[in-house]
């Protein structure tokens, strides 16, 4: 089946940096759909970025990734983080009707 | 902002109860989907409808899960015989199709099986 990895656990950084959350997939499908979704605490997840074409870079709310199918990946970067952005990342693909696969999840914590 | 509805906020149940919970997708969203987060935040899909129709469950919902989603009336998604390890947060996502389009989510249904 359809799996999703990203980079593990806790991501700690100051505010101002630049921050990079790997995310790569395995799929039978040739044509995926590649999201990244944000959690804050006590919150539902939400959709900041998808794709489905290759090597097109998308933005939103300050975030890009760009789908890249020769690496199966979907990188997640931010090039000035905020404190706002402290919250759950998730990477995630479907095929069609079929639901979320989901990572395990990125925890972002940003210090002042 | 999601629109999606979601009965009961928090459930506990003793272990062999059932636990029903419910879902009101956003208007116009023909699509709905049901997920469980555990403790450690993963997530793991359920079941999805297309209006009334199933369109793809996992081994589990099919065993010891039944889901609806009929016409004019809120979906759901009942455990049969909650267990310890059900207890997590019951999340529904509805979205206006198949494929590339955002799932919006509800605030969840927290199950606690005691």
């Amino acid at each position: 089946g359809d799996s999703v990895t990203q980079t593990e656990g806790l991501v700690t950084l100051t505010e101002g940096l630049p921050v990079m959350l790997n995310c790569t997939y395995q799929t039978i499908y040739s044509n995926p759909f590649l999201f990244w979704y944000v959690q804050h605490l006590n919150e539902s997840p939400r959709l900041l970025l998808k794709s489905f074409t290759d090597n097109k870079r998308t933005e939103h709310q300050g975030f890009h990734a760009t789908l890249h199918k020769s690496s199966s990946s979907f990188h997640l970067q931010k090039s000035s983080a905020q404190l706002s952005d402290s919250a759950l990342y998730y990477c995630a693909l479907n095929n069609y009707a079929q639901g979320l696969t989901f990572g395990l999840g990125t925890r972002v914590s940003v210090f002042p | 902002n999601s629109k999606v509805i979601q009965t009961p906020r928090y459930l506990v149940k003793g272990q062999g109860q059932k636990a029903k919970m419910r879902c009101i997708p956003e208007k116009g969203h023909p699509v709905v989907f049901w997920y469980q987060q555990n403790k450690n935040n993963e997530f793991k899909f359920l079941i999805n409808f297309q209006n009334q129709e199933v369109l793809q469950q996992i081994d589990m919902t099919e065993k010891r899960f039944s889901a609806e989603c009929p016409s004019n009336s809120p979906c759901s998604l009942e455990i049969q015989s909650s267990e310890a390890g059900d207890s997590a947060l019951y999340l529904c996502a509805s979205s206006p199709g198949t494929g590339g389009y955002e799932q919006y989510f509800g605030p969840g249904t927290r199950l606690t099986v005691l």
